[in-house]
């Protein structure tokens, strides 16, 4: 199994809400990581888990919020958006996060549309 | 600075032609080069990924390529079909870099027509 799986596909929310968006993978791979992609850009790293630890965050609003609660599963809590948080989030997750070499696989992405 | 251009931005081609997307990088010192397809709003999906001793790697219609010396890579779609239509992004990742040493290019979007 080579899948990463996200929940919800898609998700508006007004920029008072709460949400989460989730992300699960089953192949044993102890790096998780959150992108976020605008339309026709690359995907931004935003964070990378560890070994269920948090290992880089690249600067990002307290707005979001990760969370790891185990070594398969991967949250992202969502507080206060603004309109311009609106992007696809990607999930990705490899073998190890200390190599270059690993193949990142990444899941389909949540589409967040905040109003 | 590490980068990754690619070219062209666009590219539309007829059914059963055949294209080749192109990627310059300036990552040091070089691990190695990854192609994805992204189709809209979807998440990417390897095609392929090779090290510096490699100069050449296929995947079906797929055929990836790499000059380590000039740091190009192509990407060569034979035969193209209309599921083909997609952006597909070179990433190129830098050794010792880890997750944060990879550098994602802007990417080539694919339109094929019928």
């Amino acid at each position: 199994d080579t899948e990463v799986t996200q929940t919800p596909k898609h998700l508006v929310m007004g920029m008072t809400n709460k949400k989460s968006l989730k992300c699960e993978q089953h192949m044993g791979h102890r790096a998780m990581y959150w992108y976020k992609q605008k339309a026709k850009k690359p995907p931004e790293l935003m964070f990378v888990y560890s070994y269920e630890k948090l290992s880089i965050n690249e600067s990002v609003p307290s707005r979001f919020s990760p969370e790891c609660p185990n070594s398969s599963l991967l949250n992202l809590h969502l507080h206060a958006l603004q309109p311009e948080d609106s992007a696809l989030y990607l999930c990705a997750s490899s073998q190890d996060q200390g190599s270059s070499s690993y193949e990142q696989y990444f899941g389909p992405g949540t589409r967040l549309t905040v109003t | 600075k590490n980068q990754v251009e690619q070219s062209p931005q666009s590219l539309i081609i007829l059914e059963g032609k055949n294209c080749t997307l192109q990627c310059n990088y300036t990552v040091s010192p070089f691990s190695n080069l990854r192609w994805y397809k992204q189709d809209t709003g979807r998440g990417p999906v390897s095609l392929t990924i090779m090290t510096f001793s490699e100069n050449t790697k296929s995947n079906g219609r797929y055929t990836a390529t790499l000059d380590a010396d000039t740091k190009q890579s192509s990407l060569h779609i034979t035969a193209s079909q209309l599921s083909d239509s997609a952006s597909y992004i070179c990433v190129v990742s830098a050794w010792g870099g880890g997750a944060d040493g990879l550098t994602f290019g802007k990417g080539t979007h694919l339109i094929i027509q019928p």
